[in-house]
């Protein structure tokens, strides 16, 4: 299976301030995909990163909020976009090679 | 969308015991995942079992998809079995996985 890094593993950010996570993966991979994990709650799709073209972003996530880039098929960032407390979470991405296989979260606390 | 449904949500068991978690989901299904999120919140792939049955060590799983629900059996527990266990499906044609409330599970000594 492939292995996948997150980068930073853990923040503290203001409000109001953007903060960008990279995933790495060790292997080139077509899909990939970014989760938020809101404290107790389960794991929630925001995105899929598609190479070379825009996310494909769920209902109740936009583009201005979660902008998401995919430059390679090893490699994605997310950016959390004006932070706020409600943004406090645990992101995760995804890849699937016939199932999904998760990173080890990015987990945020917004002040 | 498809809906995913999770029981027990919590579960306290004594260490040595049996348990057995369900997961009904509303849809024909390509993929279905049984995760163990430890404390550290690391997602641990535990099975990839659409359909059929498959067993690891203590941990065995079940999906019937004709009846749409899927279990997963826990013998002989340890505490580093403690934490919170998805179950998580994909759609006929979709990749997505759509994950359920997850059962919080708590193996005292």
């Amino acid at each position: 299976s492939a292995v996948i890094s997150q980068k930073p593993s853990r923040d503290i950010c203001q409000r109001g301030t953007s903060l960008t996570i990279q995933c790495q993966v060790d292997s080139q991979v077509t899909m990939m995909f970014w989760y938020r994990q809101q404290p107790g709650q389960s794991l929630t799709l925001i995105a899929t990163a598609n190479q070379g073209s825009e996310a494909t972003y769920e209902s109740g996530f936009v583009i201005d909020k979660f902008p998401i880039s995919r430059p390679n098929l090893t490699f994605s960032t997310l950016t959390v976009s004006n932070m706020s407390p409600e943004d406090s979470s645990i992101y995760l991405c995804s890849v699937e090679e016939r199932e999904q296989f998760f990173g080890p979260g990015t987990r945020l606390t917004v002040l | 969308g498809i809906q995913v449904e999770q029981s027990p949500p919590d579960l306290i068991l004594q260490e040595g015991a049996n348990s057995t978690l369900r997961c009904n989901f509303s849809d024909s299904v390509n993929n279905l995942q049984w995760f163990h999120q430890n404390p550290w919140g690391q997602l641990i792939n535990l099975f990839y079992i659409p359909s059929g049955t498959k067993q690891n060590g203590r941990l065995s799983a079940t999906t019937v998809a004709t009846e749409r629900y899927s279990l997963l059996y826990i013998s002989s527990s340890q505490t580093t079995d403690s934490g919170v266990y998805f179950c998580a499906v994909a759609g006929a044609g979709s990749y997505q996985l759509t994950f359920g409330k997850g059962t919080k599970l708590s193996v005292i000594p």
